[in-house]
């Protein structure tokens, strides 16, 4: 069975300062797909990243970073210089049926930014 | 924007009434999911659907039934609507180019059973 652990329930810091979301998954596929989703206080769900478990490098996209280690099963999210705007809750996602895709979560961290 | 709509987009019920959520998208993608949210749980998928008339069960999909008679429309149905299904639903598409794994959202149907 495939599982995703968020253990940070909800991280608070102030405005510029570098946070990291944690994300562990469990799975016994070889080939599996990550996802990174963000949920502002809107209600919307938003797509941020995939990556793919044959691809290990690690991907910057401007003040967003996600490092991917297969030997510790993490897929971690940093936000450098974070900002009020990145308030939001952010889940981790695990898919491992390469045609149904379908979603397995994590619980989700709720990161708040104190201006 | 994948072009995906909801609706309703917030329902109250009561315990024991049949309850309908609509989902549709405008892209003519394959693959269309039902999921729920609840607190502490994340989102859990309920159902999913693989083509006009093809679907198949999530992790939670126990109370629910879904039905895809048109590419663009997928609906999610409760037969008899409980407290436990008081809950944020989300449908979403797995869109983009051919080939792509990742699934759009949805805005949610925020639904109350009473």
């Amino acid at each position: 069975a495939q599982k995703v652990t968020q253990a940070q329930t909800e991280i608070s810091v102030v405005e510029k300062e570098d946070v990291t979301l944690d994300c562990v998954y469990e799975t016994r596929d070889t080939t599996y797909y990550l996802f990174w989703y963000k949920q502002p206080p809107s209600g919307e769900l938003v797509f941020l990243i995939r990556r793919n478990s044959f691809d290990e490098q690690n991907e910057i996209s401007g003040r967003y970073s996600w490092n991917f280690q297969k030997s510790t099963s993490s897929f971690n999210f940093t936000i450098t210089a974070s900002q009020v705007v990145d308030s939001a809750v952010y889940f981790c996602a695990l898919s491992t049926d390469r045609g149904a895709q379908k979603l397995v979560f994590g619980q989700g961290t709720r990161l708040t930014i104190n201006p | 924007d994948a072009g995906i709509t909801q609706s309703p987009r917030h329902k109250v019920t009561e315990t024991g009434t049949p309850v309908t959520l609509r989902c549709h998208q405008t892209e003519n993608h394959r693959y269309m999911y039902w999921y729920r949210q609840d607190p502490g749980h994340g989102l859990r998928l309920i159902h999913y659907s693989y083509g006009v008339k093809d679907t198949d069960k999530g992790e939670v999909s126990d109370g629910y039934s879904v039905s895809r008679s048109k590419t663009e429309d997928f609906l999610l149905t409760l037969e008899s609507a409980t407290s436990s299904q008081t809950s944020v639903y989300f449908c979403a598409i797995r869109g983009g180019l051919a080939g792509s794994y990742e699934q759009y959202f949805g805005p949610g149907t925020r639904l109350t059973v009473t």
